[in-house]
């Protein structure tokens, strides 16, 4: 049982260049969640999924698209990075009737 | 106004110790209060949850005040592997993140 992996762990990309990082659950959960988290910041929600077949914009959407590929995969996608979003990157999910969000273990990218 | 303030920290306690924080939400229909830890450059895992009528989990307490909009989480006799980042999180209409509190226990 992995609970939440990501991938990759760790990418560098130069500004205008695009990327999808990677994240799937093995529990059975039907929401899945992404975040990003920036020194001295809050966990900030990118997008989420509610259930398989939904996507929504969180609080800092822009710059982003997302995929929910199936119920275990959620993918984000940066289409044209900018050095803005030099972050660290976490998925979550969570089973709908409780609260309580398993994290991956994050993705730390830098855009040069 | 940030939705969850915490003191940024970081405190710094020797082994045994007890050492407590606060976080305060700015939404007063926040109806679910969590403690969340993370290790440096490691994912967040939840440490409990807050109830109204406050709670312990060894040695762990977590205490809700509504009146005043925070919550608390005070560790007892601190260990070594206490030493971690403590994010609040406050459920309204979305769960917010605190920016953390961290903690570092010294032997």
């Amino acid at each position: 049982n992995a609970g939440v992996t990501q991938t990759p762990k760790f990418q560098v990309l130069k500004t205008g260049q695009s990327m999808t990082l990677q994240c799937a659950q093995d529990m059975n959960h039907n929401s899945m969640y992404w975040y990003r988290q920036d020194p001295g910041m809050g966990l900030r929600l990118i997008y989420y999924s509610a259930s398989e077949g939904t996507t929504d914009k969180g609080e800092v959407p822009n710059g982003y698209n997302v995929s929910r590929l199936n119920k275990r995969e959620f993918s984000l996608r940066l289409e044209s990075a900018a050095p803005s979003q030099t972050s660290v990157y976490f998925c979550a999910s969570s089973d709908s009737r409780v609260l309580e969000q398993f994290f991956g273990p994050g993705t730390r990218l830098t855009v040069l | 106004r940030k939705e969850v303030e915490q003191d940024p920290g970081p405190f710094n306690v020797p082994e045994g110790a007890t050492v407590a924080f606060n976080c305060t939400y700015s939404n007063s229909a926040s109806q679910s209060f969590f403690w969340y830890r993370q290790d440096c450059r490691k994912e967040p895992k939840l440490l409990m949850s807050v109830y109204s009528s406050g709670n312990e989990d060894g040695r762990f307490t977590a205490q809700l005040n509504r009146a005043s909009q925070y919550i608390s989480l005070l560790i007892r006799d601190s260990k070594l592997s206490d030493s971690a980042t403590y994010l609040c999180v406050v459920e309204g209409y979305k769960l917010s993140f605190g920016a953390g509190t961290t903690v570092t226990v010294r032997a």
